[in-house]
């Protein structure tokens, strides 16, 4: 199971692109990225998934180098509503299969 | 509307007494698991089903016990609570749980207090 890193929290303001990158330099052959959010006392929500590359959609877009060691969400224009919690999962079906999330960064949206 | 639902909402307990979280989802999903979510902790998965009567241990399931018994319902069991239960409870599912590219519907959370 690839273990991720991300920082822990961020800044921005208002109208930002904010980018969020996350390592995983054990990821597997097989595994993908996949990226949740979650509001203060709510579930998390799937946002974005990838496998190389790139892919966006009308959340967000996930950039991923060739050689998938980390992955970057970008969030384009935040606003206030997207301070939340980000957690970037890898492969995070185990031979157990058990899913794990990190720790997740904690983005802040200032005025 | 595709959901996830848990019940209560909010609990304030005494420790000792049993208490049941349920968990139901109406999209007909094999796979169904439960979270608590602690403050530095992260979420943490307590139990997992992979589909009718087969569940299996997450990383903390002690003091916890599940069930299902039917595909839609997915109930968390604290027999006898304890204070250091106090936490946020979320439940999930996935069309199957074999794929990491499934996309896990989370509940809108238990919070739940042990006294």
């Amino acid at each position: 199971l690839a273990k991720t890193t991300q920082p822990i929290s961020m800044d921005s303001y208002e109208g930002q692109e904010v980018n969020i990158t996350c390592s995983h330099n054990n990821i597997a052959t097989n595994d993908y990225i996949t990226w949740y959010q979650q509001f203060p006392s709510q579930g998390p929500r799937f946002i974005i998934q990838g496998y190389k590359t790139k892919v966006t959609n009308e959340v967000a877009s996930l950039f991923i180098p060739a050689d998938r060691k980390s992955s970057t969400l970008s969030l384009p224009r935040v606003s206030l509503s997207d301070t939340a919690v980000y957690y970037c999962l890898v492969g995070a079906m185990d031979s157990s299969y058990k899913l794990i999330f990190g720790s997740g960064t904690r983005l802040l949206v200032r005025p | 509307e595709a959901q996830v639902t848990q019940n209560p909402r909010y609990l304030i307990t005494v420790t000792g007494k049993k208490l049941t979280v349920t968990c139901s989802q109406n999209m007909n999903h094999e796979y169904m698991s439960w979270y608590r979510q602690d403050p530095g902790l992260g979420l943490r998965q307590i139990y997992y089903s992979m589909n009718v009567e087969v569940t299996d241990k997450g990383d903390v399931p002690e003091g916890y016990k599940v069930s299902r018994k039917e595909k839609r319902n997915f109930p968390l069991i604290l027999e006898s609570p304890s204070p250091n239960q106090t936490s946020l409870y979320f439940c999930a599912s996935s069309l199957w749980g074999l794929d990491a590219t499934n996309e896990q519907f989370f509940g809108p959370g238990t919070r739940l207090t042990v006294l």
